[in-house]
């Protein structure tokens, strides 16, 4: 079963512009993560960020991460044409054996 | 940088044959997990080592689904016979402490015909 939930599902915007993905969970976590996949690719990690943490950057990433609500957000500003791919969050859960549980993902298109 | 390394990448087979995945994970990291991805979605657990001991493999399709790391390190996945609802992307990925990054393989895409 999948328990996160990535909004939207697809997403197509111009170079330059940023980028919102949300994603919502539905049990209490010790943290999340965002990964990007290229088509027919491996999973690429880009940002974890703990219970204990509200806001973590990398680069062109922001990534925000609400308790109270059960959600986070992935921000990914000045785009580029590479940025094109499938983002997932995934959550690994308190009192689990510590598996990842992916949501469907965002599929986002960045138009040069 | 270390990469967690899967092979084939890519496996044709037919329905009731035998296929094998192989992983070899990042050095040092104890942890060692198998996905299974359908197109469109997002990686499903299959089953989670600790070492050379399975730690969860209640998603695994035991009739049909095994799998191994009889040393503690690398990993091979089996499926006989493959059905044809078993084409997906087969992830590999290992973490070296608990709490921290899964890193994962480029992945064998299987296509059963």
């Amino acid at each position: 079963s999948q328990q996160g939930e990535e909004d939207p599902q697809a997403l197509s915007i111009q170079e330059g512009e940023n980028a919102t993905m949300n994603c919502s969970y539905k049990t209490s976590i010790n943290n999340l993560q965002w990964y990007r996949q290229n088509s027919g690719r491996g999973l690429v990690h880009l940002i974890l960020i703990r219970s204990n943490e509200r806001e973590k950057h990398s680069g062109r990433l922001r990534v925000t991460l609400d308790t109270s609500k059960k959600s986070s957000s992935l921000l990914i500003t000045a785009s580029r044409a590479a940025d094109t791919a499938s983002y997932f969050c995934a959550t690994d859960s308190r009192g689990g054996s510590e598996k990842l549980v992916f949501g469907k993902g965002t599929k986002l298109t960045v138009n040069p | 940088e270390a990469e967690v390394a899967q092979s084939p990448r890519y496996k044709i087979t037919e329905k009731s044959q035998a296929v094998a995945f192989w992983c070899d994970p990042i050095s040092g990291h104890a942890t060692l997990y198998w996905y299974r991805q359908i197109l469109g979605q997002g990686p499903e657990l299959l089953v989670q080592f600790q070492d050379e001991s399975v730690v969860d493999d209640s998603q695994l399709p035991k009739d049909r689904f095994s799998a191994e790391r009889l040393k503690g390190v690398d990993s091979t996945l089996k499926i006989q016979p493959a059905e044809l609802g078993d084409s997906a992307m087969y992830l590999c990925a290992s973490r070296r402490g608990e709490r921290e990054t899964q890193y994962f393989g480029p992945g064998t895409r299987l296509l059963v015909l």
